[in-house]
C-alpha cells in the first residue's frame, strides 16, 4: 500500500533516445509534482499539476513532457535524452487546503543513467 | 541564486547528545518552512513544519526554530539516536497560490554510538 509510487526505480538508457517515468499516488491528493535531485543534490522542481492541470512549469526543455491522464498518475516524457538529463527524479503529491499545505509526499525516486 | 541554504553538508554528533541543523533563507515571500529526511535510495519524507506566525514548534524529539529577522530556522534533535542517521532537507515556500518549494542542498547527518 504505497503511498507515491514510481517506476521504473532504476533506467539506463542511450544518449539520444526517448523514455518514460510513470507515477502514482493513492492518497487521494489533489496536486502532483515532479523534482529533479542533480549531481549537486538539489531538489528542483521541475512541473506541478493539479487535478490534471498543469500549474507550475519551471524552465526545463521542452524535450521534458508531463502528462496527468488523471488525478492519481503523473508520468514524465523525456525526449532525445542528453547526458545532462542524468538525475534522480522524483515524484510528489500533496493535497491543497490542508492545514499543513504545503506538506509534500515523495515517491522513492526514479535513478536515470544517460550513456 | 540559492534562496535557501544549508551551509554546513555535514554533521556528526553522538548518540544521545543534541543535533542543530541550520537552514537560512533569502526571500521574504517564505512564510512556511519544511523539513524533510531522507535515507539512501529513498525519496524525502515530510518531518515538521513551520509557519511564519510562529517562532516554535515541537514534534517530540524534534523541534524547529525561526528567526524571521535574521531569515534562519534551525532543526533541534534531542536526544538524537543512530537511526536519525540520514540527510536533512530545508525546504521554504509562500502560502497561498501553489506549492512551489524551494529546496536546500542537505545536510548529512551522522549520529554515532
Amino acid at each position: 500500500d504505497t503511498a507515491v509510487s514510481q517506476t521504473p526505480k532504476y533506467l539506463v538508457t542511450q544518449m539520444g533516445n526517448d523514455k518514460s517515468i510513470k507515477c502514482e499516488q493513492n492518497l487521494g491528493h489533489d496536486t502532483m509534482y515532479w523534482y529533479k535531485q542533480d549531481s549537486k543534490k538539489f531538489l528542483k522542481i521541475m512541473f506541478s499539476y493539479n487535478n490534471k492541470e498543469l500549474i507550475i512549469n519551471e524552465t526545463v526543455p521542452n524535450r521534458f513532457s508531463p502528462k496527468s491522464p488523471d488525478k492519481a498518475h503523473l508520468n514524465l516524457h523525456i525526449n532525445s535524452l542528453e547526458l545532462g538529463d542524468s538525475a534522480v527524479y522524483f515524484c510528489a503529491s500533496s493535497q491543497e487546503g490542508e492545514t499543513a499545505p504545503h506538506e509534500q509526499y515523495f515517491g522513492p525516486g526514479t535513478r536515470l543513467t544517460v550513456t | 541564486d540559492q534562496q535557501v541554504k544549508q551551509n554546513s553538508p555535514s554533521l556528526s554528533v553522538q548518540e544521545g547528545r543534541i543535533s542543530i541543523l541550520n537552514c537560512d533563507y533569502t526571500n521574504s515571500m517564505f512564510d512556511y518552512f519544511l523539513w524533510y529526511k531522507k535515507y539512501p535510495a529513498e525519496g524525502p519524507t515530510f518531518l515538521i513544519s513551520i509557519s511564519s506566525i510562529k517562532d516554535k514548534n515541537e514534534d517530540g524529539r524534534f523541534t524547529v526554530f525561526l528567526n524571521k529577522s535574521a531569515k534562519h530556522l534551525s532543526l533541534h534533535i534531542v536526544p538524537s539516536q543512530p537511526g536519525d542517521s540520514a540527510v536533512y532537507f530545508c525546504a521554504a515556500g509562500p502560502s497561498g497560490g501553489y506549492n512551489k518549494l524551494i529546496f536546500g542542498a542537505g545536510t548529512r547527518l551522522a549520529v554515532h554510538p
